[in-house]
């Protein structure tokens, strides 16, 4: 699977949108995007995917570029819930996942 | 409601001893899997199962082992053998093949090494 490269840290102030962006230079054709995210000692949630359309669903956006080599996750309106370390993966037919160190959201009042 | 459940949710243990962390879930899936997660760290790959009464080695299986005997069941067993075996340890499910479908994780267990 492709690797990721995600900034490690990002601050945002509640109310506005948060925009997490994510390269993957070396994707292939068929391998999606996927984007999790991981609130202090639980399990990673699932938020969004994609494999070359934009995406939206009740949490977030996903945009992808036409080159599929980098995508950036929508947060539309952050709020102090959304305090979380965000993973962005991406995944071929493999039956399995590869989790690096996310970028930490922060949002603040 | 559907989900996954882990237990215990904290475990302590001595050095040289095994011990066995649960995982169930009623969800239907065929796959699941088991991610150990270290501090400021991300998750890597212990074990996973596509089907009943078959896993494959992940990532970092040594010292680890697992059965699946029941499609709603994937218990992970930490042996004597693993050197650093604090950590956090999440178990996840999914539908068969992972090619579209999320992972589904529960609530974690953190094991200490005392």
């Amino acid at each position: 699977d492709a690797k990721t490269t995600q900034p490690p840290s990002m601050d945002c102030a509640e109310g506005r949108a948060a925009n997490l962006p994510c390269n993957h230079s070396t994707i292939s054709g068929n391998e999606y995007v996927y984007w999790y995210r991981q609130i202090h000692s639980q399990g990673p949630q699932y938020i969004i995917h994609g494999l070359k359309n934009n995406e939206t669903n009740e949490m977030a956006s996903l945009i992808i570029t036409e080159d599929r080599k980098s995508s950036t996750l929508i947060l539309p309106h952050a709020t102090l819930r959304d305090t979380a370390v965000y993973y962005c993966i991406v995944r071929s037919t493999a039956s399995k996942l590869t989790f690096g160190t996310g970028t930490r959201l922060q949002v603040t009042l | 409601d559907g989900g996954i459940t882990q237990s215990p949710k904290y475990l302590f243990r001595k050095e040289g001893q095994n011990v066995t962390l649960s995982c169930e879930q009623n969800l239907n899936h065929d796959a699941m899997y088991w991610y150990r997660q270290d501090p400021g760290q991300g998750l890597r790959l212990i074990y996973y199962s596509q089907i009943v009464n078959d896993f494959q080695k992940g990532d970092i299986a040594e010292g680890y082992s697992v059965s699946r005997e029941k499609k709603e069941s994937f218990p992970l067993t930490v042996t004597s053998a693993q050197k650093n075996p604090t950590a956090f340890y999440l178990c996840a499910s999914s539908e068969t093949d992972l090619n579209t479908g999320e992972l589904f994780f529960g609530e974690g267990s953190r094991l200490t090494v005392l």
